[in-house]
């Protein structure tokens, strides 16, 4: 069964600084990996997404993704925070050998960039 | 703004009644599916749409939960005889549906029921 890790309920950085989201999925095939951000009371905005290839991906606002096989994982990174960063973040997987569309999400994790 | 949109944003209703939610895709986009969000929790899969074909339901998709697609573009999801547990952030998402499994879903704002 498809299944998607998000291991901290909240990050929190100071503005500036170096951040990391992580997670980690499990897949039977090879996987198709998103990332997603959420606003208060809105809905998800997508970022970035992992197919094949390079596994640095590189998305919206200054995010990227590494792909780790290996450690199937998927963190979420950016060089240097925002205060506007501060949302809540969802990993997503789809197993490629899966004849379903959905995404199966991660429970989130809140972002909290400080001044 | 040409992205997905739903309506209503907020709906707050009394047990054992009915309500309908709305999503328009964004337009061109053959697939449409609805997740529903609870507090805390991530958006968990509930039916897809490719053109007007419902072509998946999850178990999650009681008898209670019905979900339209008539002519291929906007879609509705009715829900009948509400209960405290339907409380939730329902989400509708669109794609174009060109590059099979790898698509990109773009989610609207979502429609917060309250049930009461």
């Amino acid at each position: 069964a498809q299944s998607v890790a998000q291991p901290e309920d909240q990050v929190n950085v100071a503005e500036g600084n170096p951040l990391t989201v992580k997670c980690t999925y499990s897949v039977s095939g090879n996987p198709y990996l998103f990332w997603y951000v959420q606003y208060p009371n809105r809905g998800l905005q997508f970022l970035l997404k992992y197919i094949t290839g390079d596994n640095l991906v590189k998305g919206s606002y200054g995010f990227e993704a590494e792909f780790n096989k290996s450690q199937t994982s998927f963190h979420l990174k950016k060089p240097s925070a925002l205060v506007s960063d501060s949302a809540l973040y969802f990993c997503a997987v789809r197993d490629a050998m899966d004849s379903s569309y959905k995404l199966i999400f991660g429970s989130g994790t809140r972002l909290l960039v400080r001044p | 703004d040409t992205g997905v949109s739903q309506d209503p944003r907020h709906k707050i209703t009394k047990r054992g009644q009915n309500v309908t939610f709305r999503c328009d895709p964004i337009s061109e986009h053959n697939r449409l599916y609805w997740y529903r969000q609870t507090l805390g929790q991530g958006p968990e899969f509930l039916t897809y749409f490719q053109n007007e074909a419902q072509l998946e339901k999850s178990r999650l998709l009681s008898d209670r939960f019905s979900a339209e697609r008539p002519k291929g573009s906007f879609s509705t999801l009715e829900i009948q005889r509400t209960e405290q547990g339907d409380s939730a952030m329902y989400l509708c998402a669109s794609s174009l549906g060109t590059s099979g499994p790898s698509d990109t879903q773009y989610f609207g704002p979502g429609t917060r029921l309250t049930v009461l």
